[in-house]
């Protein structure tokens, strides 16, 4: 059962619009979210987090939402850049399971000039 | 800083076989996670290592094993090879913080392994 799905697989946008990546997941008990990007050849890097009793945080071009209700977030790239032409991952940490982080399949983001 | 390094980078075994894969955690982090990441998939947590024990375990059987030492290195075992088991193993150091807040992992770059 996948707990954590982002059901884009992938998302072309042009430069200086905005990106909008989307999550959805199953389990009430997660209490954090990150989003994790991914260049080829190289690990995940952290990106940006929320804890499960905001709705909001922001961190210069990113913006993430969180929609408890929905058991939904997203991530708001604006203005994107060829640079964040990338692997993104939305991720879930269960305190029920020490903090086990939960990842969705990606979805691969392309920036075009 | 240093990051998270591991090795070898890529690594080619037949069915069967054995292998180990090795990971050097970021500077002043005490835990280290392994994470199996397949073709098109998302990383798939596998277990992770506090003060040199197991403390949590994704859905993976008893052939997956791994070690962590005092100097916060780690390895991950594989007995048994299965062609499944061909995938990008993603090894990730972290602080454990006494205060509540994401567990925010810094990962390595991957050792990407084949199995024939």
């Amino acid at each position: 059962d996948q707990q954590v799905k982002q059901n884009s697989p992938s998302l072309s946008v042009q430069e200086g619009r905005i990106s909008i990546l989307n999550c959805d997941y199953t389990n009430s008990m997660f209490d954090y979210f990150l989003w994790y990007k991914k260049y080829p050849a190289e690990g995940p890097t952290f990106l940006i987090s929320i804890s499960s009793i905001k709705d909001k945080n922001e961190d210069g071009r990113f913006t993430v939402f969180l929609n408890k209700s929905a058991k939904h977030l997203s991530l708001h790239i604006v203005p994107s850049q060829p640079g964040d032409s990338a692997v993104y991952f939305c991720v879930a940490s269960d305190p029920n399971a020490g903090n086990m982080l939960t990842f969705g399949g990606g979805t691969r983001l392309m920036v075009k000039p | 800083e240093t990051g998270v390094t591991q090795s070898p980078t890529h690594l080619i075994k037949t069915r069967g076989q054995q292998v180990t894969l090795r990971c050097s955690s970021q500077s002043g982090h005490n835990t280290v996670s392994w994470y199996q990441q397949a073709l098109g998939q998302g990383p798939q947590f596998i277990f992770q290592y506090y003060r040199e024990e197991e403390n949590g375990r994704g859905n993976f059987p008893p052939r997956f094993s791994g070690l962590q030492f005092p100097n916060y290195s780690s390895e991950l075992n594989v007995n048994a090879l299965e062609l499944d088991d061909s995938a990008l193993y993603l090894c990730a150091s972290s602080l454990v913080r006494l205060s509540s807040g994401a567990n925010v992992l810094t990962f390595g770059a991957g050792s990407r392994l084949t199995v024939l």
